[in-house]
Parts: structure tokens; C-alpha cells; sequence
């Protein structure tokens, strides 16, 4: 079964503008990890926050966690035509032994 | 520095038959994570070898089983195809159970 819920499904902007997609989940974890997907290709690592941060950035990605909520955030700024993909939640549990829980994915459209 | 490797990339088998897949992992990792993903669906977690042991296990059956080799390279066998296990079959490799993880471009397994 899935660990979490991605919201929306299906996002579809122009470029220039930002994304935002969202992540909740159930247990308890140790970190939270998102991963984009190309045309049902493999998995890119694109960032991890541990659950004792809050905030994360890398380039023009911006992650939000808040473990009281069980959810996060992947916030995609200035969005281009190449950052059309789904995206992925995954949530490192103790209690699940080093498996990812992945959620159901975020596809998103980035029209030029 | 090489990444994972899975082969091959696509492949179609009857139900019924057997099926192998291969993945090689990441230079220095010691632990292998296989996920099945379904069309439209997030990653789900078969099981995952560390040092050549079988360290947690998803809810798949039996006929799902593994093997990891001396030097961290991994098998994927399916006995007994069913229609249901059509799907992209994704190998990450890591550090240790709860390290970083690399994924391959993934196996596409069409059962008919």
C-alpha cells in the first residue's frame, strides 16, 4: 500500500512560473525524499530533509516539511519545459526497514 | 564512478513462464532495493538485499524472490508470471540499508 498522498495529481503550467506540489503521509519517518521520473524511466534522486529540518533548499527546489502535519512540499521555481515529469514523495521509515514508501506521484505539465 | 544498471531494458514473457532480471550496483554500494511500478502508480517495494542477505521484504508472494551476489550485483526472479506483473521493475542501489539511493532506468516486464 502506499505510504502518502500527493496532491494535485496533475499540474499543468506555463514556464516562468512556479510549481507546487504536496506529500502527506502516515508513520513516523526518518527522512523524506523527493524523485522526479521521465516518461516512466528510472527514479532521480532530488532532495532528502531529515524529519528534524524544516526547510531545504537546492537550486530552484524548495522543500517544506512538517512532521506535526505528516506532510511536505516540493516547491519548483521559474519552471521550464524540461521540468515536465512526475514527481514522487518517498518516506524513510526505522520502522519499515530502509524500504521507501513511495506516494501515487505529481505529474506535471510545464508548457513552453 | 558508474550508476545502476538493470537489463534488460524491455522484455516480454507468456504467464506462466519465469522470468530474471539483473542489476548492477553502484560503485562502493552494498545494498540493493527492487520496487515494482505499476502504469500510474508510485514505486512499490519488493524487498532488499544487504551483504548478500534478504534485509525486509514488501507484500509480495513467494514467487518473487532474489539474490545478491559477492560483489553487490542483484537478481530479480518471478516464477509463475500473471498478467498483474507487467509493470516497470526499478533497482536502487545504496550504502547501507538507509543510505542515499540510486536508482536504474528500470526493466519493462509485459506479461501476455
Amino acid at each position: 500500500s502506499q505510504q502518502g498522498e500527493e496532491d494535485p495529481q496533475a499540474l499543468s503550467i506555463q514556464e516562468g512560473e512556479n510549481a507546487t506540489m504536496n506529500c502527506s503521509y502516515k508513520t513516523s519517518i526518518n527522512n523524506l525524499q523527493w524523485y522526479r521520473q521521465n516518461s516512466g524511466r528510472g527514479l532521480v534522486h532530488l532532495i532528502l530533509i531529515r524529519s528534524n529540518e524544516r526547510e531545504k533548499h537546492s537550486g530552484r527546489l524548495r522543500v517544506t516539511l512538517d512532521t506535526s502535519k505528516k506532510s511536505s512540499s516540493l516547491l519548483i521555481t521559474a519552471s521550464r519545459a524540461a521540468d515536465t515529469a512526475s514527481y514522487f514523495c518517498a518516506t524513510d521509515s526505522d520502522n519499515q526497514g530502509g524500504k521507501l514508501i513511495f506516494g501515487q506521484g505529481t505529474e506535471l505539465s510545464v508548457k513552453p | 564512478e558508474t550508476g545502476v544498471t538493470q537489463s534488460p531494458t524491455h522484455l516480454i514473457k507468456t504467464r506462466g513462464q519465469q522470468v530474471t532480471l539483473r542489476c548492477s550496483s553502484q560503485s562502493g554500494h552494498n545494498t540493493v532495493s527492487w520496487y515494482q511500478q505499476a502504469l500510474g502508480q508510485g514505486p512499490q517495494f519488493i524487498f532488499q538485499y544487504y551483504r548478500e542477505e534478504e534485509n525486509g521484504r514488501g507484500n509480495f508472494p513467494p514467487r518473487f524472490s532474489g539474490l545478491q551476489f559477492p560483489n553487490y550485483s542483484s537478481e530479480l526472479n518471478v516464477n509463475a508470471l500473471e498478467l498483474d506483473d507487467s509493470a516497470l521493475y526499478l533497482c536502487a542501489s545504496s550504502l547501507g540499508p538507509f543510505g542515499g539511493y540510486t536508482f536504474g532506468s528500470g526493466t519493462r516486464l509485459t506479461v501476455v
